[in-house]
């Protein structure tokens, strides 16, 4: 089935570091989006990218939805420790349905 | 605005009972909610789509008789977890969109412990 992998798995990082993260898929999409879950909670949205070569910030965070429309990427400038959580790309092409990236889990010391 | 409330937040049950799990949506109306699961340190998978006034479509390898939706109107679908047994310990959190091709918005979840 439809599978959307990201990179890396988990990094720790300090305070203020920048951080990138990306996610790859063997389908083409039309939507990426990236979502971030606090530890017991449910997914926020952060990003939505609908268009390919697409670049979207949102405060401290650029994505990019990638030209080939299998790949996004999602980076964090200045990092803080609030940042701290596991990040999910999430796409649903054309079936309304969401699919969620493995998740890449960031933690961020003071 | 675009918020879903999930009720309750947590739940504690005996092998063997059920337990039923709402999701609202508080300022708008959803003809359709998905039910998500998270097993710890994994991702989210989609267990099935409530359709507003008729029968909910499950993923494969979701069993419909032992995870039952109920969406009877357009602010509220609920997920009924019948004879749960240990294995069916997860976080389960439902999601909808506003209308159109609005990003869904998700619940806070329901982390069930059964024991």
């Amino acid at each position: 089935g439809q599978q959307l992998n990201q990179s890396p798995q988990s990094m720790f990082i300090q305070e203020g570091e920048d951080v990138s993260m990306n996610c790859t898929s063997s389908s083409i999409f039309n939507t990426w989006l990236w979502y971030k879950q606090d530890p017991g909670e449910g997914p926020v949205l952060l990003i939505a990218l609908y268009k390919a070569g697409e670049l979207t910030s949102n405060g401290r965070l650029t994505a990019q939805f990638g030209i080939t429309r299998k790949d996004s990427f999602l980076n964090i400038s200045a990092s803080i420790p609030s940042d701290v959580g596991i990040y999910f790309c999430a796409n649903g092409g054309a079936t309304n349905k969401l699919i969620f990236g493995t998740g890449t889990l960031l933690a961020v010391q003071p | 605005g675009a918020v879903v409330s999930q009720h309750p937040s947590w739940v504690i049950c005996k092998s063997g009972t059920s337990v039923k799990i709402e999701c609202r949506s508080l300022d708008f109306q959803a003809t359709t909610m998905f039910w998500y699961r998270q097993f710890p340190k994994q991702s989210l998978m989609l267990m099935a789509t409530s359709n507003e006034g008729s029968k909910a479509t499950y993923e494969q390898g979701v069993e419909k008789d032992k995870f039952l939706i109920n969406h009877a109107s357009l602010t509220l679908s609920t997920l009924t977890v019948t004879s749960a047994h240990p294995e069916d310990s997860s976080f389960y959190i439902c999601s909808a969109r506003p209308g159109g091709w609005s990003p869904l918005h998700f619940g806070n979840g329901t982390r069930l412990t059964v024991t």
